[in-house]
Formats: structure tokens, C-alpha cells, sequence
């Protein structure tokens, strides 16, 4: 994903908050999603935004977006061992639903107990 | 909540032979759906776009003679991967949106990890 990047690693203590960070170049993208994935696994949807949208909160998950710098990031509240994965930031170009999602290098979490 | 299944999870065969991968939407229909492939440690790499009755959309380097697709339905999609190497082993993904709906994510199976041997 030359479009979108992210760290490649963060490791944080459980308990703590994980904050996970994502920048973006196509400022006409219309939804930012993140995903989670497993080792030997696909991805899982975790939550998505709208670009209209500056914040989206669900249970420990929040997702801000400043679209003015095309930031994007996810937080995780009390971070837990069971989050270590590789989460990863996607894009999705406007105007139809056959294009592909655009997909950041994955940030690696590790949660150490 | 829209589920993506996909078969084998996992297959190992020898050089020279051919693999098939499906790819399912099971409660939902995909008019399209998309293939990604995914090295060790790396992102996704689209690798071609699935069309439900025409031809597959292939992504630059990505040879169509090699990795055939076939979208027969609206909830199948199947990648073949033909005469398969040693540089074919990797994880293949397939996602799916749910027709009609351009904005809604894409929901991936869990993938398939090839081994050619």
C-alpha cells in the first residue's frame, strides 16, 4: 500500500493504551476502515469511518480521523494480550463499489503481560 | 453479520500441478470480489478483481494465464493457481462486498496458505 502508511511495530504493557497511527494520501476516499489480523488468519473488520466524521467510539475501540492531514488512528483502551496482531488501515476510493481497498504495511502490536 | 468463506485453508502440492482456491459469500451476494496475496510478514497485494459473468480485472505483473479466475455466481469465486512453483507458496485472501453496496467494507475469508513443494 504505497498510498497509505503506518508504523511498522508497537509494543505497550497490558492495561495500557495502544494507539496505532495512519496516514493516507487520497483525500476523496470516503470510508477509512482498520482490520485486525491473526497470525495464520484473514482480516477481520474491526471499525470503520466516514470521512465526514471526526471521531467514532465503540467499546475500547476509538478511531479519529483529522482529514485535513489525512492522519487517521485507532486506540485501544486496556490493551489486552488477546490484541497482539497486525492491524492495518485501509482506504476506499469513492465512486464505486468495484474497486479493491487500499491497504497500509500493517502495524505490528505486541501487548506484553 | 456478512461471512466470507473460503476452501482449502491450507494445501500443499507439487511443482507442475494446479490448485483451486474458492471463495464463497454465504449470506450475502458479491458482485465482485477481490484476491489478495500476502507475503510473509508483508501487506496485501491485490492481485486481481473478480466480476460476477466477465472477465477477471488483473493488477499489473500479475499474469492471467496463471492465476485463473472464475466468478460463476453471485456467491463464488474461484482462483486457480496453474502449474504451480516454489515462488507460487504464499497466503491468498479473498474479500467480498456485499452487492449493491459501494461504500460497505470488504469482508475477507481467512485465507489460504499454499505450499509448493
Amino acid at each position: 500500500g504505497e498510498d497509505v502508511e503506518q508504523s511498522l511495530f508497537l509494543s505497550v504493557r497490558e492495561g495500557d493504551s495502544s494507539v496505532i497511527n495512519c496516514t493516507y494520501t487520497d483525500s476523496s476516499s470516503t470510508y477509512l476502515y482498520w482490520y485486525k489480523q491473526e497470525p495464520g488468519a484473514g482480516l477481520q473488520l474491526l471499525t470503520y469511518i466516514f470521512s465526514n466524521m471526526d471521531m467514532k467510539q465503540d467499546q475500547r475501540l476509538t478511531v479519529l480521523l483529522n482529514k485535513k492531514d489525512k492522519h487517521l488512528s485507532l486506540r485501544i483502551a486496556d490493551t489486552q494480550t488477546g490484541d497482539s496482531a497486525i492491524y492495518f488501515c485501509a482506504e476506499n476510493p469513492p465512486d464505486t463499489g468495484r474497486r479493491a481497498l487500499t491497504f497500509g504495511s500493517g502495524t505490528r502490536l505486541q501487548v506484553q503481560p | 453479520g456478512a461471512v466470507v468463506s473460503q476452501h482449502p485453508s491450507w494445501v500443499i502440492c507439487k511443482s507442475g500441478t494446479s490448485v483451486k482456491i474458492e471463495c464463497r459469500s454465504l449470506d450475502f451476494q458479491a458482485t465482485t470480489m477481490f484476491w489478495y496475496r500476502q507475503f510473509p510478514k508483508q501487506s496485501l497485494m491485490l492481485m486481481a478483481t473478480s466480476n460476477e459473468g466477465s472477465k477477471a480485472t488483473y493488477e499489473q505483473g500479475v499474469e492471467k494465464d496463471k492465476f485463473l479466475i472464475n466468478h460463476a455466481s453471485l456467491t463464488l469465486s474461484t482462483l486457480t493457481v496453474t502449474s504451480a512453483h516454489p515462488e507460487d507458496s504464499s497466503f491468498y485472501i479473498c474479500s467480498a462486498r456485499e452487492r449493491g453496496s459501494h461504500n460497505s467494507p470488504l469482508h475477507f475469508g481467512n485465507g489460504t496458505r499454499l505450499t509448493v513443494t
